[in-house]
């Protein structure tokens, strides 16, 4: 298995251009989910899904959609981006009755410029 | 809703020394506690966590953890630090019951091991 996968691993945008991050995981996991994280920030939660065409929204998901429809893949769409979503972005996936065990892919990190 | 307060955003230590990172969570139900690590450039990997029964659990490279209700505690220790702990970690909390997906995540410690 390759567990959860994420491209690019790096990114730099201009602001106003958008770009969609790619997430997938090969372990039939319904949930899925992305997070940003911060400097001195922790990961906060921008969106999540419970499964194929689920999602719901997590403590920051403004500037960002998602969507899932395949229970494999979970991209996440920048639509305009702003120097305030510079930040490193990681990706992680759990069975429904894993009690909060998540797996995380290795991120990507993206600049906005 | 939860919240996780992690003590001290910098610990050192000297290898073979005592690792002790301090976690204080609020949950308004019963929680699940979980510790996470991040070794430089990667991802986060689980290393222990808390769901129900025993209060002192066990996790990967000798840590351990002791869920307090009492003090709304999950310290992480391990009685002798090695260079390869050198990371950061993470505290995190979400609640019991149906549907619980989501993780609040503390602000994270970077621990230090001296040699």
């Amino acid at each position: 298995n390759a567990g959860v996968t994420q491209t690019p691993k790096f990114q730099v945008l201009k602001t106003g251009q958008s770009m969609t991050l790619q997430c997938a995981q090969d372990m039939n996991h319904e949930y899925m989910s992305w997070y940003r994280q911060d400097p001195g920030m922790g990961l906060r939660l921008i969106h999540y899904s419970v499964g194929a065409g689920i999602t719901d929204q997590g403590e920051v998901p403004n500037g960002y959609n998602v969507s899932r429809s395949t229970t494999e893949d979970f991209p996440l769409r920048l639509l305009s981006a702003a120097p305030s979503q510079t930040s490193v972005y990681f990706c992680a996936s759990s069975y429904s009755n894993s009690l909060g065990e998540q797996y995380f892919g290795p991120g990507t990190r993206l600049t906005v410029t | 809703a939860q919240s996780v307060t992690q003590l001290g955003s910098h610990v050192s230590v000297s290898e073979g020394a005592l690792v002790l990172l301090r976690c204080n969570y609020s949950s308004s139900v019963p929680p699940y506690l979980f510790w996470y690590v991040q070794y430089p450039n990667q991802g986060l990997q689980l290393l222990l966590k808390y769901t129900t029964g025993a209060t002192l659990v066990k996790g990967i490279n000798g840590f351990e953890a002791e869920f307090k209700k009492s003090e709304t505690s999950f310290h992480l220790t391990k009685p002798s630090a090695h260079m390869s702990d050198a990371a950061e970690y993470f505290c995190a909390v979400t609640l019991s019951g149906a549907g619980s997906y989501q993780l609040t995540f503390g602000k994270g410690t970077k621990l230090s091991v001296i040699p």
